[in-house]
This record gives C-alpha cells, structure tokens and sequence, in this order.
C-alpha cells in the first residue's frame, strides 16, 4: 500500500461543475495536509494546506479533512477550462524536525468547455 | 510568492559530461529537497537537506550528489551525465509550506 494514494484519473468535468478530488493516507499521525497543481510541463504550485478536521475554503477551492477517516480531498467549485492539470496530494509524514512531504502520484483533472 | 530559483532552465548535454544544477531560496528555509519528474509521471524524491552540512538521499536512488554549505543554496551534481539521467529536476524548499522551484529540463544525448 502506498503512503499516499490518489486515483490517476483524468477526472472529466463539464465547465462550472465542481470536480472532486482524493485522497487517502496510510500514517494516523500525520498532522498537515497539502494541494499542489502541476500543469505539463511546470513545477507543482501550492493551492491549500489544511491542517485541522473540518473544512477549509478559499476562493473557488475547499480542502476537506477527515483524520479518522485518514481522508482528505479538495473541491472545485464553478470548474473553469484552466483548472485542467494534475492535483497532487502531500502528506507531512515523519517525526517532528525531520518531516518531510510524501506526495501521491496525482489525479489529472480535464474541464471540459 | 515563493523566492526559489534555479539555473539553467533548459540543458542539452554531452555523455560523459560533468554538470552541475543551480539551486537558490531566499526565505532562509533550512529544509531543502531535489525532485526528479519524468514527463507524465510522479515525482520523485532524491535529495534532501535539513540544514548547512546535512544532506540525506532520498526515495530513488540517483547517481547524482548534492551539498549544503550555505542556507540559501543547494547544488546537484552529476560527474558524468548519462542519457537515462534525461529528466526534469525540481528544487524544493520549505518552511512551513513547501515551494517548489521552476525547475531545470535536462537532456543528455
């Protein structure tokens, strides 16, 4: 089992739908969460970080947390032809000092006009 | 905005060849790590660093090397660069969040 799984997709959405992404992780002691988008050919940029059971929004994106559930995903609202790129998941995994992120392989995302 | 930079963007090379990928952040990050992405595919820890004269490998073996002798910058290195090591390298820093470089598109013929 991977440390960090997400389904590779693609993942098709009509424009101004909202496309729902996943994410699932193996450590129960993992404390923050994080959403990087990656267009071909670019290097990964943050979007969210979550660190707290709940739900956390900004702008179109929300970032949902479930610790119990070892689950965290991110929605898009209003889904826009430029949110198509892969969706990378990172989990903080490792004792404090010496954490590093233990990224998923990605979920590739394709919004339809 | 993240402060994260590396040089050269783009490198077609020789085999046999020495090189030497420029990485540079200017947020004072002690974290540091190196990536390596094929086109498509996952990215793939390979270097990392928690501070000046700590370096650690990574996930994937690589035959490259890397230092840290000063905060702000850290270097990877290939003695003799081979067409398997053709690939996209990426820089990463991290305080509390992770930033990642532009990257450096490598291409050894």
């Amino acid at each position: 089992q991977k440390e960090v799984e997400q389904n590779s997709g693609p993942l098709s959405v009509p424009e101004g739908a909202i496309a729902s992404l996943n994410c699932t992780y193996s450590d129960r002691g993992s404390q923050s969460f994080f959403w990087y988008r990656q267009y071909s050919g670019k290097s990964p940029e943050l979007i969210m970080f979550i660190y707290s059971n709940g739900d956390k929004e900004d702008g179109r994106f929300t970032a949902q947390l479930n610790k119990a559930s070892q689950y965290v995903s991110l929605l898009i609202r209003d889904s826009q032809p430029s949110d198509s790129a892969t969706y990378l998941c990172a989990v903080n995994m490792g004792i404090t000092g010496f954490q590093k992120l233990v990224f998923g392989t990605g979920t590739r995302l394709l919004v339809s006009p | 905005e993240a402060d994260i930079y590396q040089t050269p963007r783009y490198l077609v090379i020789g085999t046999g060849k020495k090189i030497t990928l420029e990485c540079s952040q200017t947020m004072g990050h002690d974290k540091m790590y190196w990536y390596q992405q094929d086109p498509g595919m996952e990215l793939h820890l390979i270097h990392y660093s928690y501070g000046v004269n700590s370096t650690e490998k990574g996930d994937l073996s690589s035959e490259s090397t890397v230092s840290r002798i000063r905060t702000e910058h850290f270097p990877l290195t290939l003695e003799s660069a081979r067409p398997s090591h053709t690939s996209q390298y990426l820089c990463a820093s991290r305080g509390g969040e992770q930033f990642f470089g532009p990257g450096t598109r490598l291409t050894v013929l």
